[in-house]
């Protein structure tokens, strides 16, 4: 079975600009969740999708925002982007969305740099 | 607010040695306590996880501890390799929190030859 696959993996913007990142989930996961990982915050959860429906959201502004299409496929928008928000971003899908039920399977990230 | 630190932030340990990390939460909805393991240009992988009604969790190399009342768990791996340097996390979830998972701020593990 196929990873979580995230594109594009690398990212240069300017900032000010906007920016879309793509997470395929595992086959048949329904529950896909944004991190943000940099070397200053750590890994600080963005917010969570299950079945086209965001169930939970982190403590991020409102540039942050994200979207599931009914093939569980996710995408996550940063609008007018600071250079505080270069990071790797991860997405991670499960079967159901419930740790302790079923894993949260990480893909490798997306690296994105604001000059 | 940092809800789960976790210590030391960077590690060396001797081949054949054992690695702990230690890791303290605040939150007591926490129920659910997963270790993950991340390698340079990787995303985290689950390594082991443990519930707050168990006191210790073994699988191979890699151990859970877990004191409820100090809310405190902590990562042993014994017998530590070169193959286990590696950034280590510890995390936690707690009820009616879907999927979020609450991460520690990392250590850096470097085992030597």
């Amino acid at each position: 079975k196929a990873g979580v696959t995230q594109t594009p993996r690398y990212l240069i913007k300017t900032r000010g600009q906007q920016v879309t990142l793509s997470c395929s989930p595992i086959s048949g996961h329904r529950s896909v969740s944004w991190y943000q990982q940099t070397p200053g915050q750590g890994l600080q959860f963005l917010f969570e999708y299950f079945s086209e429906t965001q169930r939970n959201k982190g403590n991020f502004p409102g540039r942050f925002s994200g979207r599931q299409f009914s093939n569980s496929r996710s995408e996550m928008n940063v609008s007018t982007l600071e250079l505080g928000d270069s990071a790797l971003y991860l997405c991670a899908s499960s079967l159901y969305g419930r740790e302790g039920t079923d894993t949260q399977y990480f893909g490798p990230g997306t690296r994105l740099t604001v000059l | 607010q940092q809800q789960v630190k976790q210590s030391p932030q960077s590690l060396i340990v001797q081949k054949g040695g054992i690695s702990i990390i230690n890791c303290a939460y605040e939150n007591t909805a926490f129920d659910y306590f997963p270790w993950y393991q991340q390698f340079p240009g990787k995303g985290p992988a689950l390594l082991i996880a443990i519930r707050p009604d168990v006191s210790e969790k073994k699988e191979g190399r890699f151990t859970i501890s877990f004191n409820k009342s100090a809310k405190q768990f902590s990562l042993h791996i014994m017998d530590s390799q070169p193959g286990d340097s590696a950034t280590y996390f510890c995390a936690a979830i707690g009820n009616n929190a879907g999927n979020m998972l609450t991460f520690g701020g990392g250590t850096r593990l470097m085992v030597k030859p």
